[in-house]
């Protein structure tokens, strides 16, 4: 079954840490974003790739990171530099173009901790 | 206002019973998205409406679009205790040259057995 695959489910950060989100997909799709969730909110955009070795800075991309090497796949860090990294984390992905006129297809989240 | 926002943002009802969610918006669309997220997973894609389209079914779903008022709807027929879920619309907007989709905070649906 194709779909998006985002590892691991819960991740714990230590002060002074980068830590690597992992999202994977097999759905042949151009387009892959991160979300932040954060409890009785809506989703936050912190970046996009439209396209492999290309990507965006969404609305909220201090601290963070990502790669786009391959299509299949768009890591996220959450650098030391994000002071509030405590949240529920979602990977999303879609076909084609215009991309805001696709349906995203979601992970099952990363929810991430600090000890 | 956001963008997209639900309203309510808590609705409790009984099994059997349709419920109703609303989205307002601020700028004009080509398209709203509807999606439902059960506890702690990802959300779902539900339905897609196109700005020249007025209402659209899918099984138990029927939503409504009215871009004079800039609203939407979402109605849940004969609820299932299985509905229970928070439900998101989602708008696109263009920002920076880059068209990316934005979402409401969302109405959490119980529906009790």
């Amino acid at each position: 079954d194709g779909g998006i695959t985002q590892s691991p489910k819960y991740l714990f950060r230590k002060e002074g840490q980068n830590v690597t989100l992992s999202c994977e997909q097999n759905l042949n799709h151009d387009a892959m974003y991160w979300y932040r969730q954060d409890p009785g909110q809506g989703l936050r955009l912190i970046y996009y790739s439209q396209i492999v070795n290309d990507f965006q800075k969404g609305d909220i991309a201090e601290g963070y990171s990502v790669s786009r090497e391959k299509k299949e796949s768009f890591p996220l860090t959450v650098t030391s530099a994000q002071k509030n990294p405590t949240a529920f984390y979602l990977c999303a992905s879609s076909f084609g173009q215009p991309y805001s006129n696709q349906p995203q297809h979601f992970g099952d989240g990363t929810r991430l901790s600090i000890l | 206002s956001q963008q997209g926002e639900e309203d309510p943002q808590a609705l409790s009802i009984q099994e059997g019973e349709n419920a109703t969610m609303n989205c307002s918006y601020k700028t004009s669309i080509n398209n709203l998205q509807w999606y439902r997220q059960n506890s702690g997973r990802g959300l779902v894609h539900l339905i897609l409406i196109r700005s020249n389209e007025r209402e659209k079914h899918s099984g138990r779903l029927r939503v409504t679009l009215d871009t004079s008022k800039k609203s939407s709807s979402l109605l849940i027929t004969a609820s299932r205790a299985a509905d229970t879920a928070s439900y998101f619309c989602a708008t696109p907007i263009t920002q920076g040259g880059s068209e990316k989709l934005v979402f409401g905070k969302g109405t959490k649906l119980t529906v009790n057995p």
